[in-house]
């Protein structure tokens, strides 16, 4: 399988406990970006990366989040001190300029954090 | 920023029928406009996108149109299956070769009826 993939699929944390998320791009692909979904709504995006540098953070994205890609490859999300309101899907997508243009973004599975 | 609205919220269609889902988006700007598939515990998988130099794309049974004047643009499914159901999200973006975030609809469940 040479799609997005994500790493763990499911973690139950007690509040307060830090949670790190791992992400696997398509191979090749430069550009990785994390998004948030909760129930019933659509993913909202959290940041991202082209190559190894972080570009741009949502209002989103509080301090007690830290997003990392050190080597242009795969990024980790870290949550510190996590809230219940942390509860949500967290994706991660990727994608490949083509002739200049990146259009096409390609999801992994998911991690669904739950904070109880 | 940009704002994405995307009606119904529920949609259930006999089996072999069309199903229409309609999305506006609010930043002129914007120049791309994908469509995806959710299934229960999955991530969101890409279906169809359109550009703005194009009205309309199709692939099989599904397409998409865009009116840019009115800041519309729908997907269409015909001679729906049941492995159609699913939620689908419409996003919208402004593609300047820089950062392309994706900003989503709040989604259609769609159900189809055997």
């Amino acid at each position: 399988d040479t799609g997005v993939s994500q790493d763990p699929r499911h973690k139950i944390t007690k509040r307060g406990q830090n949670v790190t998320f791992r992400c696997d791009p398509i191979s090749e692909h430069n550009r990785l970006y994390w998004y948030r979904q909760t129930l019933g709504q659509g993913p909202e995006f959290l940041t991202y990366f082209q190559n190894e540098a972080q570009l741009e953070k949502s209002r989103l994205l509080s301090d007690r989040f830290s997003a990392e890609r050190p080597k242009g490859s795969f990024s980790t999300l870290e949550i510190q001190r996590t809230e219940q309101g942390d509860s949500a899907m967290y994706l991660c997508a990727s994608s490949h300029p083509l002739a200049g243009y990146s259009y096409e973004q390609y999801f992994g599975p998911g991690t669904r954090l739950t904070v109880t | 920023g940009e704002n994405v609205e995307q009606h119904p919220s529920t949609l259930s269609v006999q089996e072999g029928d069309s199903a229409v889902i309609k999305c506006t988006y609010s930043d002129s700007a914007s120049n791309y406009f994908p469509w995806y598939k959710q299934e229960l515990g999955k991530g969101p998988q890409l279906i169809i996108d359109i550009r703005s130099n194009v009205g309309e794309k199709k692939d099989q049974r599904i397409a998409v149109t865009l009116n840019k004047t009115a800041k519309h643009f729908s997907l269409h499914i015909t001679e729906t299956q049941p492995e159609d159901s699913a939620v689908y999200f419409c996003a919208a973006v402004i593609s300047n070769f820089g950062n392309e975030k994706l900003t989503f609809g709040t989604g259609t469940r769609l159900t189809i009826i055997p």
